[in-house]
């Protein structure tokens, strides 16, 4: 099946800085979304982004299907920010698999 | 206006006991979802329902069901609740969902103990 792994695994950042956050996968996917799980335990709905760029405010991503990775940018980051940042993809075989990655646990101190 | 709810937030219970967990999205949504999140935060999809058909079974004992009374609601029921039953299970939802997956939204979670 197909392996969904984010980079970097943890990451902490000053309050102000920039950040990307990558996901790469193993095959072709028909659709990717990024959550942000919050310290509570809140699952986010960031973007819903199977190809192309999109951005939100501080928050950006890039998925480049053909290569098989997307970016989540995060700018003038926050402590709001902190938590668990999550990429899910479904595989293009059509077993309705959807997948998470490992994650990125992000940490802004103030 | 929560868009997906679960309730209760909070259970804990002893093992073997029989426990459901109740959703409801206001959303309008087609498609519903469980997913159980471990200790180690890995998310992992358990069913899928689409206007109340099973869509989607992963491999899960089948001490859990699922039962959709209408698209708007989606329960899971536990049998014989075992000790690595214990994690925080989301509901989600998404407007289509029949040809694959589409924007999912998730509710607030359900952190299950089991002792």
């Amino acid at each position: 099946g197909i392996q969904v792994e984010q980079s970097p695994p943890d990451l902490i950042l000053q309050e102000g800085a920039n950040s990307t956050l990558r996901c790469n996968f193993s095959d072709s996917v028909n659709n990717l979304q990024w959550f942000h799980q919050n310290p509570w335990g809140q699952l986010i709905n960031l973007f819903y982004i199977p190809s192309g760029t999109k951005q939100n405010g501080r928050l950006s991503a890039t998925t480049v299907a053909t290569e098989r990775y997307s970016l989540l940018y995060i700018s003038s980051s926050q402590t709001t920010d902190s938590g668990v940042y999550f990429c899910a993809v479904e595989e293009t075989s059509g077993t309705y698999k959807y997948i998470f990655g490992t994650g990125t646990r992000l940490k802004v101190l103030a | 206006d929560t868009a997906v709810s679960q309730t209760p937030k909070y259970l804990v219970t002893q093992m073997g006991n029989d426990k459901s967990i109740k959703c409801e999205q206001n959303l309008g949504h087609d498609t519903m979802y469980w997913y159980k999140q471990d200790s180690k935060k890995f998310l992992k999809i358990m069913f899928s329902y689409n206007n109340k058909e099973l869509i989607i079974n992963e491999t899960v004992p089948n001490r859990f069901s699922p039962k959709s009374p209408d698209k708007a609601h989606l329960n899971l029921h536990i049998n014989s609740l075992e000790l690595g039953d214990s994690a925080v299970y989301f509901c989600a939802s998404s407007q289509y969902g029949t040809g694959g997956f589409d924007e999912q939204f998730f509710g607030p979670g359900t952190r299950l103990t089991v002792l």
